[in-house]
C-alpha cells in the first residue's frame, strides 16, 4: 500500500522568504505524485504532478518539486513566499498501474506568511 | 471550460436521516472520484466511478453508496447519517484514469 508523509503540520514564512514543505513517499514502486492547495472553503487546486518524465517539476504560482528516487521524496519550494500563498498544501500519490487509481493523501501543512 | 460542480455548498441533516449530494464532472471527463475531509481525519477516498461503473471504495461502510450517470455526472448517497459523517465532500473529475483529478469546491455536510 502506498503511503504519505508530509513533515511538519504547520510552517510559518515571512513574506519574500523561500517556502519549503516537505513529502515523503512510501512505495514499492515510484507512483505519480502530486502538490495540491486548498484555501479557506474551496476545493483542491492542483499545483503540479510528477508523472515519470522530468524529475523537477514546475507548477502554478511559481511553485516547484523534485522527485528523488533515493530519498522518496517530492518537496515543494517557491523561491519567494507571498502573503496571497498563505493555504493548506497536500501531497498525494497515485499508483501508475493497477486498479486502485484513487489519490492518497498526506495529513497536510498549513503554510502562514508573515509580513 | 466550466470545472466541477457540486451541489448543494451546504447540507443540514440530523442523526438518521439520509443525504444525497451532487457532482458535475469537467466537460469531457469520464472519471469520478469520492472524498471525505472530515476535521482530525484528512483526506479520505470514498469512491471511485468511470464509464458508469463503480471502480472501486475506500474503506467506508456500506451506507455510503453512489452511482454515475449516462452524462457521466454523479450522485453520493449516505444512508443512516451518524454524527461523524460531518464533513466536506469533495468530488474530482478525471478525462481519463491516468489524468490529474481536477476538484470541485465540495459539500459541507453537518449532522446535528
Amino acid at each position: 500500500a502506498q503511503s504519505v508523509t508530509q513533515l511538519g503540520s504547520h510552517v510559518s514564512v515571512s513574506e519574500g522568504a523561500l517556502v519549503l514543505l516537505r513529502c515523503n513517499y512510501s512505495s514499492s514502486v515510484p507512483p505519480y505524485l502530486f502538490w495540491y492547495v486548498q484555501y479557506p472553503n474551496q476545493g483542491l487546486q492542483l499545483l503540479l504532478k510528477y508523472t515519470s518524465a522530468a524529475t523537477l517539476v514546475k507548477g502554478i504560482n511559481g511553485f516547484e518539486a523534485e522527485f528523488k528516487k533515493s530519498e522518496t521524496s517530492f518537496h515543494l519550494t517557491k523561491p519567494s513566499a507571498h502573503m496571497s500563498d498563505a493555504a493548506e498544501y497536500f501531497c498525494a500519490v497515485r499508483p501508475i498501474s493497477g486498479s486502485a487509481r484513487q489519490l492518497t493523501f498526506g495529513s497536510g501543512t498549513q503554510l502562514t506568511v508573515l509580513p | 471550460e466550466a470545472g466541477v460542480t457540486q451541489s448543494p455548498t451546504h447540507l443540514i441533516k440530523t442523526r438518521g436521516q439520509q443525504a444525497t449530494l451532487r457532482c458535475s464532472p469537467i466537460s469531457g471527463h469520464t472519471s469520478v472520484y469520492w472524498y471525505q475531509q472530515a476535521l482530525g481525519l484528512g483526506l479520505q477516498f470514498l469512491l471511485w466511478y468511470d464509464e458508469g461503473e463503480e471502480r472501486n471504495r475506500g474503506n467506508f461502510p456500506p451506507r455510503f453508496s453512489g452511482r454515475q450517470f449516462p452524462n457521466y455526472s454523479s450522485e453520493l448517497n449516505v444512508n443512516a447519517l451518524e454524527l461523524e459523517d460531518s464533513a466536506l465532500y469533495l468530488c474530482a473529475s478525471s478525462p481519463r484514469v491516468d489524468q490529474p483529478q481536477h476538484f470541485g469546491d465540495g459539500t459541507r455536510l453537518s449532522i446535528l
